[in-house]
């Protein structure tokens, strides 16, 4: 079994500022982790993954975080936030040799970016 | 532009009806998955439909009743709901292993 911990569930920060939001795993096997975004009235939108290799990811807004295996955790880190990254944050694992829909998602992360 | 068509995009019904949500996809991905998400909450797991073979119920209520007709398409059948069923529902797809694609959502309202 598999369990995430998103720690911090609202992260409020002035535009132009960085962010970090925080996500620890736990697991007996080697996952596949993904954090995703949600925009309000929205479906869930996939900002970065991680499944081998390179343990720093880089992905969309110019979001990135970095697979720590032996802290087992998968931060997530916006050097400069605007406005429109206002949403809700979801920390995602499945187990590698799983299927991906049965990943485990955190509880999630609302992260308010404030003018 | 999201490449999950989730339809319809609002859903109002009474505890009586039978209605149907629908979702499509054609980016070729062997499965296909609905979501259950309250508000504020992450999203539950309620089915997988693996190379259209149902292969996760996740003790979903049988007023819940999941099909697959074909690669592209998933309905989600709806009869005798109740309020509490009251959510939006995500309808995602993904290749076997790797990340999922969301729809936009149905937003279910039980009166």
């Amino acid at each position: 079994a598999q369990s995430v911990t998103q720690l911090d569930s609202q992260v409020p920060v002035f535009e132009e500022a960085p962010v970090e939001l925080r996500c620890n795993y736990s697991s007996s096997v080697s996952v596949y982790l993904f954090w995703y975004v949600q925009y309000p009235n929205q479906g869930l939108q996939l900002l970065l993954k991680y499944l081998s290799g390179s343990t720093l990811v880089k992905g969309i807004n110019g979001f990135e975080a970095e697979f720590n295996k032996s802290q087992t955790s998968f931060h997530l880190r916006k050097p400069s936030v605007h406005i429109s990254d206002t949403a809700e944050y979801f920390c995602a694992v499945s187990e590698a040799t799983a299927n991906a829909g049965k990943s485990t998602f955190g509880d999630g992360t609302t992260l308010t970016v404030k003018p | 532009d999201t490449e999950v068509t989730q339809t319809p995009k609002h859903l109002v019904m009474g505890m009586t009806n039978k209605k149907s949500l629908k979702c499509e996809q054609h980016m070729g991905h062997r499965a296909m998955y609905w979501y259950k998400q309250k508000a504020k909450k992450p999203p539950e797991l309620m089915f997988v439909y693996s190379y259209e073979k149902l292969s996760i119920n996740e003790s979903v209520p049988s007023r819940f009743s999941p099909e697959c007709p074909n690669s592209s398409l998933l309905n989600l059948h709806l009869h005798a709901l109740q309020p509490e069923d009251s959510a939006l529902y995500l309808c995602a797809s993904s290749q076997i292993f790797g990340e999922l694609f969301f729809g936009e959502g149905s937003r279910l309202t039980v009166l």
